[in-house]
């Protein structure tokens, strides 16, 4: 089982539209949490960090639900430019790496 | 400001060859990492280093390896090139705070035929 997984979609939106991806990650451990951007054959960037609290950043919200161990990431008045790969990042308690979900495709369409 | 710089950004090997895949950094990081990329299975990590001088091992570091002789130089070393080594790989850095932001380099495609 992969330690964060997420559905890889794509999920196809109109352009305005609110969408939400959600991530589960499995290892309790895990103490810092992220959502990573990636453009087609680029490299991935950090979008966000996610906190226990939630958080929002303009069009974006992020939440963290520690009990059920899952992440989630909403997208409000979706942009064209808004259409890449979502990863799910995670940081584990002793672990100086990241570790990354496969990814979740959105294509907001006109 | 360059970031991270890999090199080369594409190359076509032979199975059997040795590659080695370049990352230069310029932002005095301390920490970085070789992650490789391929469809359905995210990025994953090789191998890492915490500092100049010391590496440890990833995810799947079998059939690669690394070194780290000073702080700005991080290549990645495939032996021997198997078929199942074509991916993109990427390295990346960050500072020795856990902010959980990785710079990443624009990544190096490699295909072993």
């Amino acid at each position: 089982r992969k330690e964060v997984e997420q559905d890889p979609g794509p999920f196809n939106v109109p352009e305005g539209a609110t969408v939400a991806f959600n991530c589960t990650y499995s290892n309790s451990a895990s103490q810092s949490f992220f959502w990573y951007r990636q453009d087609c054959r680029k490299e991935p960037k950090l979008l966000m960090s996610v906190y226990s609290s939630g958080n929002e950043d303009g069009r974006f919200t992020a939440q963290l639900n520690r009990a059920s161990q899952y992440i989630s990431l909403l997208i409000r008045d979706s942009k064209l430019s808004d259409s890449a790969t979502y990863l799910c990042v995670v940081m584990v308690t002793g672990r100086r790496a990241l570790t990354f979900g496969s990814g979740t495709r959105l294509q907001v369409q006109p | 400001i360059a970031g991270i710089t890999q090199a080369p950004t594409s190359q076509i090997l032979a199975a059997g060859r040795r590659m080695t895949l370049r990352c230069t950094q310029d932002m005095r990081h301390n920490a970085m990492y070789w992650y490789r990329q391929d469809l359905g299975l995210g990025l994953r990590l090789i191998h890492y280093s915490n500092t100049a001088g010391t590496t440890g091992k990833g995810e799947v570091p079998d059939g690669y390896s690394v070194s780290r002789a000073n702080t700005d130089d991080f290549p990645l070393t495939l032996a021997s090139a198997v078929p199942s080594q074509t991916s993109v790989y990427f390295c990346a850095s960050s500072d020795s705070g856990e902010t959980g932001e990785l710079f990443f380099g624009e990544g190096s495609r490699l295909t072993v035929l």
